[in-house]
């Protein structure tokens, strides 16, 4: 099993452009979760999903979300802002109160 | 989004200490507490996760107690070594304190 991956692992943008960060998991997990890591902030929970096709709260602004199935959860960013310049993680797990398994990461620039 | 907090921030140990750090978090509708780890240059990895108010937990030199009535968790880590020295994080479902970096001088 592959885990979690995440694509791509470096990106710089520039302010304004879109792209979408991805995220698949293999261990046919029902929860999936995105989460931006700055200095001394810790992990900030972005979105997370319970199952494909549900959405369980508001997405944040500048963000998309979709789990069109259980594998792949990607996360889109509309209009790219160096606010979100961050280490985006993603994870995945059996039901909300199991421990997550975490991707790579994807360490992103915003300029 | 539930306030889950950590201290110290940060912890400088010699070899060989023994130490501990705290997390707390919302005691209401508690589901599960999970402690991670955290090493430079790769992903969090599960610790303990743990659930009943009372537990302990082992895992080696590395052990947590959980009190969900007052809404706390310790992490203990005996005789410390260098390949110790990492970030802990603790979590209460989806929400993350922000961690204590740990770094264990040789």
């Amino acid at each position: 099993n592959a885990g979690v991956t995440q694509t791509p692992k470096f990106h710089i943008l520039k302010t304004g452009q879109s792209m979408t960060l991805q995220c698949a998991q293999d261990m046919n997990h029902g929860y999936m979760s995105w989460y931006r890591q700055d200095p001394g902030m810790g992990l900030r929970l972005i979105y997370y999903s319970a199952a494909a096709g549900t959405t369980d709260k508001e997405v944040p602004n500048g963000y998309n979300v979709s789990r069109l199935n259980t594998e792949d959860f990607p996360l889109r960013l509309v209009s790219a802002a160096p606010s979100q310049t961050s280490v985006y993680l993603c994870a995945s797990s059996l039901l909300a109160y199991n421990e997550q398994f975490f991707g790579p990461g994807t360490r992103l620039t915003v300029l | 989004i539930l306030n889950v907090e950590q201290s110290p921030q940060s912890l400088h140990v010699q070899e060989g200490d023994s130490t501990n750090f705290t997390c707390s978090f919302p005691s209401s509708n508690f589901y599960a507490l999970h402690w991670y780890r955290w090493e430079t240059a790769k992903s969090p990895e599960a610790l303990f996760v743990m659930t009943l108010n009372g537990d302990e937990k082992k895992k080696g030199r590395i052990s947590a107690t959980l009190n969900t009535k007052e809404g706390y968790s310790y992490l203990y880590i005996k005789g410390s070594q260098p390949e110790d020295s990492a970030t802990y994080l603790c979590a209460s479902r989806f929400y993350f304190g922000t961690g204590t970096s740990l770094t264990v001088i040789p």
